[in-house]
């Protein structure tokens, strides 16, 4: 278990609709990460927050959005969902120290399914 | 930005034998090079990482190698095992940058008893 919990598992909708998967990283880690994996593929980076500020973005969708919340805890919002958009999306989240360097950790997924 | 190349994307190993796991690298100012595992169902799990200043690192069945100079680095199974067939991800960042982490695209690794 990395101790970076993400909700819901799975998620069904249709197209058009939007949905929210949530993240809970782990117990002292400051730093959260976005990834989108489709069928077969790589990891594709979304964005990054540290400690509430985005970090770093990647090729986000404007459909998406995303936030980390005081507690640490982030969300990523889709909408206006398309077929396309049917992927795994992970959350990982690190110390976010400068020294330590930048260890992942990940969680175990939303499967996003656009019917 | 960098760009991270993986191959091969498939490899399939008998039980015992050794498994060979190749990166490239374009950008010299990436200096941490982590290798994620990813079991079925599950997410990437970290299982061994390297920094720029050291050639190699081993972590007892598992080591990587890293040569700046080419800008490739390899992940070396040995002794292969069926619990070892997962999804094998490299990846590449720049450390003291809050740089964002640049993933392989992935190698399938079977291991047949």
């Amino acid at each position: 278990d990395s101790g970076v919990t993400q909700t819901p598992k799975h998620l069904i909708t249709a197209t058009g609709q939007r949905v929210t998967l949530r993240c809970s990283p782990r117990s002292g880690d400051l730093s959260v990460y976005w990834y989108q994996q489709s069928l077969d593929q790589g990891l594709q980076f979304l964005i990054q927050y540290y400690n509430g500020e985005e970090r770093a973005k990647g090729n986000i969708l404007e459909r998406f959005s995303a936030q980390q919340f005081p507690d640490l805890h982030s969300e990523l919002n889709l909408s206006s969902l398309e077929l396309g958009d049917s992927a795994l999306y992970f959350c990982a989240s690190s110390v976010g120290d400068r020294v330590s360097g930048e260890k992942l950790f990940f969680g175990s997924g939303t499967q996003l399914s656009v019917l | 930005g960098e760009n991270v190349e993986q191959h091969p994307s498939t490899l399939s190993v008998q039980e015992g034998d050794s498994a060979v796991i190749k990166c490239t690298y374009s950008d010299s100012a990436s200096n941490y090079f982590p290798w994620y595992k990813q079991e079925l169902g599950k997410g990437p799990q970290l299982i061994i990482d390297i920094r720029s200043n050291v050639g190699e690192k081993k972590d007892q069945r598992i080591a990587v190698t890293l040569n700046k100079t080419a800008k490739h680095f390899s992940l070396h199974i040995t002794e292969t095992q069926p619990e070892d067939s997962a999804v094998y991800f490299c990846a590449a960042t720049t450390l003291y940058n809050f740089n964002k982490f640049y993933f392989g695209s992935g190698t399938k690794l079977n291991v047949k008893p």
